[in-house]
């Protein structure tokens, strides 16, 4: 069965220093891999999709994410971080079984503090 | 361009009341999805289509009814409410993966449920 974990339930970050949201995956085919993120009060927004190529992916509003296959990740990060950063991200994973549709995990709590 | 677009957004019902939630999307997606979302559980699909006067269920469909009359809506029913169904319910659309093109699934605002 196909799944993603994201171990941290809340990360802490100060305002201009760097960020890293962690994902770890488990499936059976070729890992196509997605972020999201959800504002207070909001839907969730695409950030960024691993399908194939480099293993590195940039996304919007300055986020990026490494792909290791070896260590089973799909870690999102960003350089400098913004207090406006601070909301909830999912990482989720193609489920191959079931006509494409995506499985979540359970979502990690960002708060950028000034 | 509204995107995704899902009606009411707060409802409090009784244990034992009957509702419908509306999702509308017009961006010609084939794919629809309703999802919940609780605390420490992450989103979790409930049931999905993929086109119109066709669902599926998904990973929690129990308590719950859907239907696809149109292609740009997607109808998610309870027909006997109970306090276990408080959660957010999340609509989303995507077009329709093919072989290796997998497409990201587009959100709505959300519906905020609660059962008493």
């Amino acid at each position: 069965a196909q799944s993603v974990a994201q171990p941290e339930d809340q990360v802490n970050v100060a305002e201009g220093n760097p960020l890293t949201v962690k994902c770890t995956y488990s499936v059976s085919g070729n890992p196509y891999l997605f972020w999201y993120v959800q504002y207070p009060n909001r839907g969730l927004q695409f950030l960024l999709k691993y399908i194939t190529g480099d293993n590195l992916v940039k996304g919007s509003y300055g986020f990026e994410a490494e792909f290791n296959k070896s260590q089973t990740s799909f870690h999102l990060k960003k350089p400098s971080a913004l207090v406006s950063d601070s909301a909830l991200y999912f990482c989720a994973v193609r489920d191959w079984g079931s006509q494409g549709n995506l499985i979540f995990g359970k979502g990690t709590k960002l708060s950028v503090k000034p | 361009n509204a995107g995704v677009t899902q009606t009411p957004k707060f409802r409090v019902l009784k244990t034992g009341q009957s509702m419908t939630l509306l999702c509308a999307q017009d961006m010609n997606h084939e794919y629809m999805y309703w999802y919940r979302q609780d605390p420490g559980m992450g989103l979790r699909l409930i049931h999905y289509s993929v086109g119109e006067g066709t669902t599926a269920k998904g990973e929690v469909p129990d308590g719950y009814n859907v239907s696809r009359l149109k292609k740009q809506n997607f109808l998610l029913g309870l027909e006997s409410a109970a306090p276990s169904q408080t959660s957010v319910y999340f609509c989303a659309s995507s077009h329709t993966p093919r072989g290796d093109r997998t497409y990201e699934q587009y959100f709505g605002p959300g519906t905020r449920l609660t059962v008493t």
